[in-house]
């Protein structure tokens, strides 16, 4: 069946630019997700890209897409304590919700 | 307030016993979740509804049922609890327009003994 792959853990010291891998399986994944849980809360949709997209921009975040390589990046500019959490990389072949496939999701430390 | 409410946020129980997880939202939306997580795994999909006169099974459904009593309200239950099925437990709701876009509870953590 499908898989979603991620790196379980990252560290950064703060002001440096993270970046969080991830690999899908599915050829047919159409939608392309990352989604941040922060510590007792449940998960928050922060972008997604569309297939049909390299690159998707928003503020610090930066969101690159390798569809050869069925490769997905998540970039955080100027990282911030704030940002420590658990990042979920998921995809769907379809927009209708119920077919996520996520990853396992990798806790990203800010150092100080 | 938060939007998406999960009852009870912490449970330990034992084998074989009866539970049931409640989720309530205020955000009018049609389409409702329940997800599980476990470590080192990303989050499956255990049951979903539409709307509520729709119920349809996710991944994982086995061990588990669902009732939408009302638009805002969806509980799974664990009919016989077994220690495999302690894990983190969301829900989450989407709207028509924007089904991808999921709003997730706070989470429920359950403990079989």
């Amino acid at each position: 069946g499908e898989d979603v792959e991620q790196s379980l853990f990252l560290s950064v010291r703060e002001g440096d630019s993270s970046v969080i891998n991830c690999t899908y399986t599915d050829s047919s994944s159409t939608y392309l997700y990352w989604y941040k849980q922060e510590p007792g809360a449940g998960l928050q949709l922060l972008t997604y890209i569309f297939s049909n997209m390299d690159m998707k921009q928003d503020q610090r975040l930066t969101v690159l897409l390798n569809k050869k390589d069925k490769h997905l990046s998540l970039r955080i500019a100027d990282t911030q304590t704030g940002d420590s959490a658990i990042y979920f990389c998921a995809e769907s072949p379809d927009n209708y919700g119920q077919n996520f496939v996520f990853g396992p999701g990798t806790r990203l430390s800010v150092l100080p | 307030d938060a939007d998406v409410t999960q009852t009870p946020r912490n449970r330990i129980t034992k084998t074989g016993k009866r539970i049931m997880l409640e989720c309530s939202q205020t955000k009018g939306h049609d389409r409702m979740y329940w997800y599980r997580q476990d470590p080192g795994l990303g989050l499956r999909l255990i049951y979903y509804s539409f709307d509520v006169k729709d119920i349809n099974k996710g991944e994982i459904s086995d061990g588990y049922s669902v009732s939408r009593q009302a638009q805002a309200k969806f509980s799974l239950s664990l009919e016989s609890a077994i220690p495999n099925q302690t894990a983190l437990y969301f829900c989450a709701t989407s709207d028509l327009q924007s089904p991808w876009e999921q709003y997730f509870g706070p989470g429920t953590r359950l403990t079989v003994t």
